[in-house]
């Protein structure tokens, strides 16, 4: 069946740099776009960025640009999300979600269980 | 940016009744608004997408309505397993995916 995995749960300094993976299977890797988006305690989400994992185009949240890097290794169905310089309200869940496929725009529509990521000093 | 103002922030209903959740953009985002189920410790479901169609899977008690600026997610006979919160979504690539900030539905 389709499913995205993620890695486990992170506990970082402030200023130091987390990197989660999320994994395919069940799918055709490069077919589908894959997401990133964190949810903080009672806030809402906010979406990181995206990838084509056929090509490896990458198109980030200007909120994130320059902190937030998303690459793919197409050899383990694996897309990588890195967050650089953490800070304290940096402290959330972050998910992976799989883009929809069909005409026009598409939203996600298998998500992972989610990462939850701790900056904590 | 657009942003999305889901209303009410917490609704209380009982199981059977109808009920409604409102998004409003802040621009015009033509049909591009999803809503999406989510239960406490796990990851969003899929329920609409363009604003009115309904995913596979999903059962025909959830509809959704809207275009432009203001959208609704009706759930026609609430079932015990409805109780979650709900978001919306603005998606778009290349400007960005928005969410709402979630509509908690509790047993009344």
């Amino acid at each position: 069946q389709v499913q995205l995995v993620q890695s486990g749960a992170e506990v970082k300094k402030p200023g130091a740099s987390v990197k989660v993976s999320c994994k395919a299977s069940g799918y055709s890797f490069t077919g589908h776009a894959i997401h990133w988006a964190r949810q903080a305690p009672g806030q809402r989400f906010e979406w990181l960025g995206w990838i084509n994992p056929g090509n490896g185009n990458t198109k980030y949240s200007q909120k994130f640009q320059g902190r937030v890097t998303i690459t793919r290794d197409t050899s383990a169905s694996i897309v990588y999300m890195e967050l650089s310089s953490l800070r304290s309200e940096d402290t959330a869940v972050y998910f992976c979600a799989r883009e929809r496929v069909g005409s026009g725009y598409q939203p996600m529509d298998v998500w992972a269980n989610g990462t939850t990521v701790t900056v904590s000093s | 940016d657009i942003q999305m103002t889901q209303s009410p922030s917490t609704l209380s209903a009982s199981v059977g009744d109808r009920v409604t959740i409102t998004c409003r953009a802040s621009q015009s985002i033509s049909s591009w608004l999803a809503w999406y189920q989510q239960k406490p410790g796990k990851a969003p479901n899929l329920l609409i997408y363009k604003a009115s169609s309904l995913e596979s899977g999903v059962p025909s008690r959830f509809s959704g309505s809207g275009s432009g600026t203001e959208f609704t997610l009706t759930i026609s006979s609430l079932q015990p397993d409805d109780f979650a919160t709900y978001h919306c979504q603005h998606y778009k690539s290349y400007s960005g995916y928005t969410f709402g900030q979630g509509t908690k539905l509790e047993i009344k």
